[in-house]
């Protein structure tokens, strides 16, 4: 079966510092990936997606990901974290089907 | 261009009732999801929509179902509720069912069973 799992269920980093969450797939086909945030009491937000075009993605607010095949693996990263970019985020996948499945969640905390 | 929305924002209920939670589509898009984000969980997929046919279900029983009219709005009817069905419930409307296309989210009904 298709799942996602997300590494590390809470990050905290301080202002400016390289923001790494990381996300593992398992799927049998080529696997669609997206990366949404959700802020407090809201919907999910789509950061980026990849869809079998350029391996590494680049999204909203300065967020980007890399798929890497070989680890089957797609960690979504950001050069510099901003006190905005703190929220809960979701890695998932759409292996072949139309549904999203999404990993747990991993907390961005940023501190001043 | 409005975007997805989802009414009531909140609702309470109690255990045995049945509820309806409602959902509009973003203008042009003609497939909506319906998921369910438990408390410190990522969404779970309930069923997806496409042009007023169920196109897909999640491991969710019957006692959830769910509707799409012609202008590609969406009910999730719940009957017989459970404590565990309290969620947030997560509308999500894309141009087609394709498993590359983007879902937009509304902002979700929050519901508690008592």
């Amino acid at each position: 079966a298709q799942s996602v799992t997300q590494l590390g269920s809470h990050v905290s980093v301080s202002e400016g510092a390289l923001v790494l969450l990381r996300c593992n797939y398992s799927s049998s086909v080529p696997p669609y990936l997206f990366w949404y945030v959700q802020y407090p009491n809201q919907g999910l937000q789509l950061l980026l997606k990849y869809t079998s075009a350029a391996t590494l993605v680049k999204g909203i607010n300065g967020f980007e990901a890399e798929f890497k095949k070989s680890e089957t693996s797609f960690h979504l990263t950001k050069p510099s974290a901003h006190m905005s970019d703190a929220a809960e985020y979701f890695c998932a996948v759409t292996p072949a089907g139309t549904a999203l499945i999404f990993g747990k969640g991993t907390t961005l905390s940023v501190s001043s | 261009e409005t975007g997805v929305t989802q009414s009531p924002t909140h609702l309470i209920k109690t255990r045995g009732q049945q509820v309806t939670l409602r959902c509009s589509s973003q203008s042009g898009h003609n497939t909506v999801s319906w998921y369910q984000q438990a408390l410190g969980q990522g969404p779970q997929f309930i069923f997806q929509y496409y042009r007023e046919e169920e196109n897909g279900r999640g491991n969710f029983p019957p006692r959830f179902s769910g509707l799409q009219f012609p202008n590609y709005s969406s009910e999730l009817n719940v009957n017989a509720l459970e404590l565990d069905d309290s969620a947030l419930y997560l509308c999500a409307s894309s141009l087609e069912p394709a498993p590359q296309e983007t879902q937009y989210f509304g902002p979700g009904t929050r519901l508690l069973v008592l």
